[in-house]
Protein backbone atom coordinates (compact mmCIF):
# COMPACT_ATOMS: atom_id res chain seq x y z
CA UNK A 1 0.00 0.00 0.00
CA UNK A 2 0.45 3.95 -0.41
CA UNK A 3 3.68 4.38 2.19
CA UNK A 4 4.07 8.50 2.69
CA UNK A 5 7.76 9.57 4.36
CA UNK A 6 8.25 13.23 5.69
CA UNK A 7 11.35 14.87 6.67
CA UNK A 8 12.29 17.10 8.82
CA UNK A 9 10.28 16.37 11.48
CA UNK A 10 10.89 19.91 13.16
CA UNK A 11 11.99 23.06 11.78
CA UNK A 12 13.41 26.69 12.80
CA UNK A 13 13.82 29.28 11.05
CA UNK A 14 13.82 33.45 10.99
CA UNK A 15 11.54 35.24 9.68
CA UNK A 16 12.17 36.38 6.21
CA UNK A 17 13.79 33.01 5.55
CA UNK A 18 12.59 29.98 3.55
CA UNK A 19 11.48 26.56 5.04
CA UNK A 20 11.29 23.36 2.48
CA UNK A 21 9.90 20.25 3.72
CA UNK A 22 9.97 16.83 1.82
CA UNK A 23 7.91 13.97 1.01
CA UNK A 24 8.32 10.79 -0.71
CA UNK A 25 5.80 8.42 -1.86
CA UNK A 26 5.57 4.97 -2.81
CA UNK A 27 2.86 4.25 -4.90
CA UNK A 28 3.72 5.24 -8.48
CA UNK A 29 -0.32 5.09 -8.98
CA UNK A 30 -0.88 7.85 -6.82
CA UNK A 31 -1.42 11.06 -8.95
CA UNK A 32 -2.50 14.30 -6.45
CA UNK A 33 -0.78 15.18 -3.23
CA UNK A 34 -2.03 17.83 -0.94
CA UNK A 35 -0.64 19.80 1.41
CA UNK A 36 -2.64 20.67 4.85
CA UNK A 37 -1.78 23.05 7.72
CA UNK A 38 -2.60 22.32 11.18
CA UNK A 39 -2.02 25.34 13.88
CA UNK A 40 -2.69 24.56 17.52
CA UNK A 41 -5.95 23.09 18.64
CA UNK A 42 -7.55 23.16 15.46
CA UNK A 43 -7.92 20.71 12.83
CA UNK A 44 -6.03 20.56 9.46
CA UNK A 45 -6.52 22.71 6.45
CA UNK A 46 -5.50 22.76 2.74
CA UNK A 47 -3.01 25.01 1.80
CA UNK A 48 -2.08 23.92 -1.35
CA UNK A 49 -1.79 21.09 -3.79
CA UNK A 50 -0.47 19.43 -6.70
CA UNK A 51 -1.67 16.92 -9.75
CA UNK A 52 0.65 14.40 -11.56
CA UNK A 53 0.54 16.00 -14.80
CA UNK A 54 2.15 19.50 -13.13
CA UNK A 55 5.79 20.12 -11.87
CA UNK A 56 5.36 22.60 -9.95
CA UNK A 57 2.43 25.48 -8.43
CA UNK A 58 2.46 28.62 -6.99
CA UNK A 59 0.39 30.58 -4.66
CA UNK A 60 1.89 33.81 -3.07
CA UNK A 61 4.16 32.28 -0.82
CA UNK A 62 3.95 28.60 -0.99
CA UNK A 63 5.38 26.55 -3.85
CA UNK A 64 5.04 22.97 -4.73
CA UNK A 65 7.16 20.67 -6.55
CA UNK A 66 6.40 17.32 -7.68
CA UNK A 67 9.30 14.66 -8.64
CA UNK A 68 7.47 12.19 -10.16
CA UNK A 69 10.37 9.81 -11.14
CA UNK A 70 11.67 10.36 -8.28
CA UNK A 71 8.67 9.96 -6.07
CA UNK A 72 8.82 12.66 -4.00
CA UNK A 73 7.33 16.21 -3.70
CA UNK A 74 8.05 19.54 -1.55
CA UNK A 75 6.79 22.15 0.18
CA UNK A 76 8.56 25.73 -0.57
CA UNK A 77 7.23 28.93 1.86
CA UNK A 78 9.13 31.80 1.57
CA UNK A 79 9.91 35.00 3.22
CA UNK A 80 8.19 33.23 6.59
CA UNK A 81 6.19 34.91 9.21
CA UNK A 82 5.59 33.65 12.24
CA UNK A 83 1.85 33.30 11.31
CA UNK A 84 3.31 30.28 9.43
CA UNK A 85 4.20 28.08 12.16
CA UNK A 86 2.42 25.42 12.87
CA UNK A 87 2.19 21.67 11.72
CA UNK A 88 2.53 21.00 8.03
CA UNK A 89 1.12 17.28 6.75
CA UNK A 90 1.82 15.85 3.23
CA UNK A 91 -0.43 13.63 2.20
CA UNK A 92 -0.72 11.35 -1.36
CA UNK A 93 -4.16 9.76 -2.55
CA UNK A 94 -4.72 6.27 -2.27
CA UNK A 95 -7.43 4.64 -4.60
CA UNK A 96 -9.77 2.23 -2.99
CA UNK A 97 -12.87 0.02 -3.61
CA UNK A 98 -15.36 2.99 -2.96
CA UNK A 99 -13.19 5.94 -3.51
CA UNK A 100 -9.96 7.73 -2.45
CA UNK A 101 -8.69 7.87 0.67
CA UNK A 102 -5.43 10.16 2.01
CA UNK A 103 -2.19 8.55 3.22
CA UNK A 104 -0.72 11.32 5.76
CA UNK A 105 3.15 11.71 6.26
CA UNK A 106 3.51 12.15 10.28
CA UNK A 107 4.16 16.03 9.74
CA UNK A 108 6.52 18.99 9.73
CA UNK A 109 6.59 21.45 13.30
CA UNK A 110 7.55 24.60 11.75
CA UNK A 111 8.76 27.14 14.00
CA UNK A 112 9.19 30.94 12.11
CA UNK A 113 11.53 32.92 15.12
CA UNK A 114 11.31 36.56 15.17
CA UNK B 1 -21.81 27.70 6.34
CA UNK B 2 -20.42 26.17 9.70
CA UNK B 3 -18.51 23.45 7.93
CA UNK B 4 -17.53 20.76 10.05
CA UNK B 5 -18.70 20.63 13.51
CA UNK B 6 -17.39 18.01 16.10
CA UNK B 7 -18.86 17.50 19.64
CA UNK B 8 -17.47 16.93 22.28
CA UNK B 9 -14.64 18.95 22.33
CA UNK B 10 -12.72 17.67 25.41
CA UNK B 11 -13.96 14.09 26.66
CA UNK B 12 -12.20 11.77 29.31
CA UNK B 13 -13.28 8.37 29.46
CA UNK B 14 -13.21 5.23 32.02
CA UNK B 15 -11.54 2.09 30.75
CA UNK B 16 -14.32 0.04 29.44
CA UNK B 17 -17.09 3.05 28.98
CA UNK B 18 -18.54 3.74 26.01
CA UNK B 19 -19.04 6.70 24.20
CA UNK B 20 -20.26 8.44 20.71
CA UNK B 21 -18.21 11.27 18.67
CA UNK B 22 -20.53 13.53 16.89
CA UNK B 23 -19.80 14.95 13.35
CA UNK B 24 -21.80 17.39 11.39
CA UNK B 25 -21.50 18.92 8.04
CA UNK B 26 -23.58 21.28 6.12
CA UNK B 27 -21.83 21.57 3.18
CA UNK B 28 -23.74 18.69 1.46
CA UNK B 29 -21.00 16.65 0.72
CA UNK B 30 -20.91 13.02 -0.02
CA UNK B 31 -17.96 11.45 1.47
CA UNK B 32 -16.99 11.67 5.39
CA UNK B 33 -14.22 10.43 7.39
CA UNK B 34 -12.66 9.58 10.47
CA UNK B 35 -9.56 9.89 11.79
CA UNK B 36 -6.94 9.37 14.47
CA UNK B 37 -4.06 11.71 15.47
CA UNK B 38 -1.01 10.53 17.82
CA UNK B 39 1.31 12.73 19.02
CA UNK B 40 4.41 12.41 16.33
CA UNK B 41 2.15 10.95 13.84
CA UNK B 42 0.11 11.42 10.77
CA UNK B 43 -3.73 11.08 10.36
CA UNK B 44 -4.44 7.79 10.32
CA UNK B 45 -7.81 6.51 9.05
CA UNK B 46 -10.60 4.62 10.87
CA UNK B 47 -13.57 4.45 9.29
CA UNK B 48 -14.74 6.33 5.58
CA UNK B 49 -18.52 6.78 4.29
CA UNK B 50 -19.05 7.54 0.48
CA UNK B 51 -22.48 7.84 1.01
CA UNK B 52 -25.90 7.41 3.15
CA UNK B 53 -26.06 4.04 4.15
CA UNK B 54 -22.30 3.18 2.91
CA UNK B 55 -19.62 2.37 5.66
CA UNK B 56 -16.04 1.40 4.93
CA UNK B 57 -12.87 0.21 7.14
CA UNK B 58 -9.92 2.84 6.86
CA UNK B 59 -6.65 1.53 8.15
CA UNK B 60 -7.20 0.84 12.14
CA UNK B 61 -11.10 0.68 12.53
CA UNK B 62 -10.54 -2.13 15.89
CA UNK B 63 -12.44 -0.67 18.41
CA UNK B 64 -15.10 1.78 16.53
CA UNK B 65 -18.38 1.30 14.58
CA UNK B 66 -19.84 3.70 12.20
CA UNK B 67 -23.14 4.54 11.02
CA UNK B 68 -24.18 7.26 8.49
CA UNK B 69 -28.15 7.06 8.42
CA UNK B 70 -28.01 10.93 6.43
CA UNK B 71 -25.63 13.15 4.54
CA UNK B 72 -25.06 15.08 7.31
CA UNK B 73 -24.02 13.13 10.21
CA UNK B 74 -21.43 10.27 10.56
CA UNK B 75 -21.06 9.67 14.12
CA UNK B 76 -18.03 7.29 15.38
CA UNK B 77 -18.82 4.99 18.45
CA UNK B 78 -16.09 3.64 20.58
CA UNK B 79 -16.95 0.65 23.01
CA UNK B 80 -15.32 -0.74 25.77
CA UNK B 81 -13.05 1.88 25.67
CA UNK B 82 -9.10 1.43 26.08
CA UNK B 83 -5.97 3.19 26.85
CA UNK B 84 -4.46 2.73 23.49
CA UNK B 85 -7.93 4.78 21.98
CA UNK B 86 -6.52 8.16 24.15
CA UNK B 87 -5.93 10.27 20.53
CA UNK B 88 -7.34 13.51 19.04
CA UNK B 89 -9.96 12.19 16.54
CA UNK B 90 -10.83 14.81 13.24
CA UNK B 91 -13.77 14.30 11.17
CA UNK B 92 -13.47 15.36 7.66
CA UNK B 93 -15.87 15.48 4.34
CA UNK B 94 -15.30 16.07 0.85
CA UNK B 95 -17.20 16.11 -2.25
CA UNK B 96 -16.20 13.46 -4.59
CA UNK B 97 -17.30 12.35 -8.10
CA UNK B 98 -16.99 8.99 -10.14
CA UNK B 99 -13.87 8.58 -11.31
CA UNK B 100 -12.31 11.90 -9.62
CA UNK B 101 -8.97 11.35 -8.44
CA UNK B 102 -8.80 14.64 -6.46
CA UNK B 103 -10.15 14.62 -2.97
CA UNK B 104 -9.96 17.91 -0.98
CA UNK B 105 -11.49 17.16 2.59
CA UNK B 106 -12.49 19.45 5.23
CA UNK B 107 -11.69 18.58 8.91
CA UNK B 108 -13.74 19.69 12.12
CA UNK B 109 -11.82 20.87 15.10
CA UNK B 110 -11.49 17.88 16.58
CA UNK B 111 -12.03 15.94 20.08
CA UNK B 112 -9.45 15.24 22.37
CA UNK B 113 -10.11 12.08 24.29
CA UNK B 114 -8.06 10.12 26.77
CA UNK B 115 -9.16 6.94 28.71
CA UNK B 116 -8.03 6.15 32.22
Amino acid sequence: GENVEQHPSTLSVQEGDSAVIKCTYSDSASNYFPWYKQELGKGPQLIIDIRSNVGEKKDQRIAVTLNKTAKHFSLHITETQPEDSAVYFCAAIKSMEYGNKLVFGAGTILRVKS
Amino acid sequence: NAGVTQTPKFRILKIGQSMTLQCTQDMNHNYMYWYRQDPGMGLKLIYYSVGAGITDKGEVPNGYNVSRSTTEDFPLRLELAAPSQTSVYFCASSYSTSGSFTDTQYFGPGTRLTVL
